[in-house]
């Protein structure tokens, strides 16, 4: 079983829609919790940390741990073309495991 | 502040070579990983330093190697260069372990033919 699961989509949406990217993992020593936005050919850019269970709101994201199910995601509201790219989650024990990744398009 | 800077951005060698690239991390960050992307595999880890020190290894041949310098810099290495070692090798910086916000660089393209 992989530490980190993450469907890879791809995933399309009209513009100014909910999305709702989600990521499950198995190891209850997880601390840290991120989300990376990647464009194509670019590096990963970190978008959202969070630490404890709960919501974290930046924005128009916002991301949601929930420790006792071992789940995380990400939302986006009101999404827009320039959101298109991959999103990758990732947490981090003694070292960051990263999900595959899911491919976002936002269609005007 | 400067992010991480990476180089060379691309990178062109035959099978067989060797390569070295490099990694200076943000100002004050002392933990480097570098992490090798591919479209199958996705963010797959190769190594972390901290404090010139190797902390982690991932399950990459020894052919993949690497280092860190006294100012944070790092460098890795890829001896006899396979195809299949094509790839976006990526590295991040973090303050410290246990490792919290880690920054990307833009990666460096290595292409083997």
């Amino acid at each position: 079983q992989k530490e980190v699961e993450q469907d890879p989509g791809p995933l399309s949406v009209p513009e100014g829609a909910i999305v709702s990217l989600n990521c499950t993992y198995s190891n209850s020593a997880f601390q840290y919790f991120m989300w990376y936005r990647q464009y194509s050919r670019k590096g990963p850019e970190l978008l959202m940390y969070t630490y404890s269970s709960g919501n974290k709101e930046d924005g128009r994201f916002t991301a949601q741990v929930d420790k006792s199910s071992k789940y995380i995601s990400l939302f986006i509201r009101d999404s827009q073309p320039s959101d298109s790219a991959t999103y990758l989650c990732a947490m981090s024990g003694n070292q960051f495991y990263f999900g595959t990744g899911t491919s976002l398009t936002v269609i005007p | 502040k400067a992010g991480v800077t990476q180089t060379p951005r691309y990178l062109i060698k035959t099978r067989g070579q060797q390569v070295t690239l490099s990694c200076s991390p943000i100002s004050g960050h002392r933990s480097v990983s570098w992490y090798q992307q591919t479209p199958g595999q996705g963010l797959q880890f190769l190594f972390e330093y901290f404090s010139e020190t190797q902390r982690n290894k991932g399950n990459f041949p020894g052919r993949f190697s690497g280092r860190q310098f006294s100012n944070s810099r790092s460098e890795m290495n890829v001896s006899t260069l396979e195809l299949g070692d094509s790839a976006l090798y990526l590295c991040a910086s973090s303050r410290q372990p246990p490792n919290t916000e880690a920054f990307f660089g833009q990666g460096t393209r290595l292409t083997v033919v």
